[in-house]
């Protein structure tokens, strides 16, 4: 089955700094997706992106689905970016959804 | 448009104990799921529902069932609850563009 690995497992960031976090699958997917769990527990969607780039504001996606990794990016950074963030992938066959273990990151002030 | 939603948000159960957690979506998506997350872990994927009428087992499917009742509904049953099945449970659907998650469970099991 599908591997899911994120890195680095934890970041510490001032704020106003940027960041990259990245994630890599050990399979072809046709799905992956970022997600944000708030510090609440809320899972919060951030970029549908089995390929190519997307954008919303401080936040863009990066995924190269023929090297098998996806790269999240964080501009200017807020303490409200802190919390976990997920990547996840899977495949349209199977619709299964395997999450990688996360990054948790904080944001000082 | 509420999204997903889990039913009970808390829970504390007996050793030994049964109970159902619900889920439903109201946005007509075909795929449901159900995963457990404990503490300072990812999600660890239960069972899923590719279509209403099918279920298939996902990573740590044992001590659990479930049923899709309708393309609505999935729920995930605890037959007998052990302490090991201590966790936040998040029920969550899929159609192209991605997955939605509810709000979640907090289970205990004392």
């Amino acid at each position: 089955g599908i591997q899911v690995e994120q890195s680095p497992p934890d970041l510490i960031l001032q704020e106003g700094a940027n960041s990259t976090l990245r994630c890599n699958f050990s399979d072809s997917v046709n799905n992956l997706q970022w997600f944000h769990q708030n510090p609440w527990g809320q899972l919060i969607n951030l970029f549908y992106i089995p390929s190519g780039t997307k954008q919303n504001g401080r936040l863009s996606a990066t995924t190269v689905a023929t090297e098998r990794y996806s790269l999240l990016y964080i501009s200017s950074s807020q303490t409200t970016d802190s919390g976990v963030y997920f990547c996840a992938a899977g495949t349209s066959g199977t619709y299964k959804y395997i999450f990688g273990t996360g990054t948790r990151l904080k944001v000082l002030a | 448009n509420a999204g997903v939603t889990q039913t009970p948000k808390f829970q504390v159960l007996k050793t030994g104990q049964s109970m159902t957690l619900q889920c439903a979506q109201d946005m007509n998506h075909n795929s449901m799921y159900w995963y457990r997350q404990d503490p300072g872990m990812g999600l660890r994927l239960i069972y899923y529902s590719a279509s209403e009428g099918t279920t298939d087992k996902g990573e740590v499917p044992n001590g659990y069932n479930v049923s899709r009742l309708n393309k609505r509904e999935f729920s995930l049953r605890l037959e007998s609850a052990a302490p090991s099945q201590t966790s936040v449970y998040f029920c969550a659907s899929s159609e192209q563009g991605g997955a939605f998650f509810g709000q979640g469970t907090r289970l205990t099991v004392v």
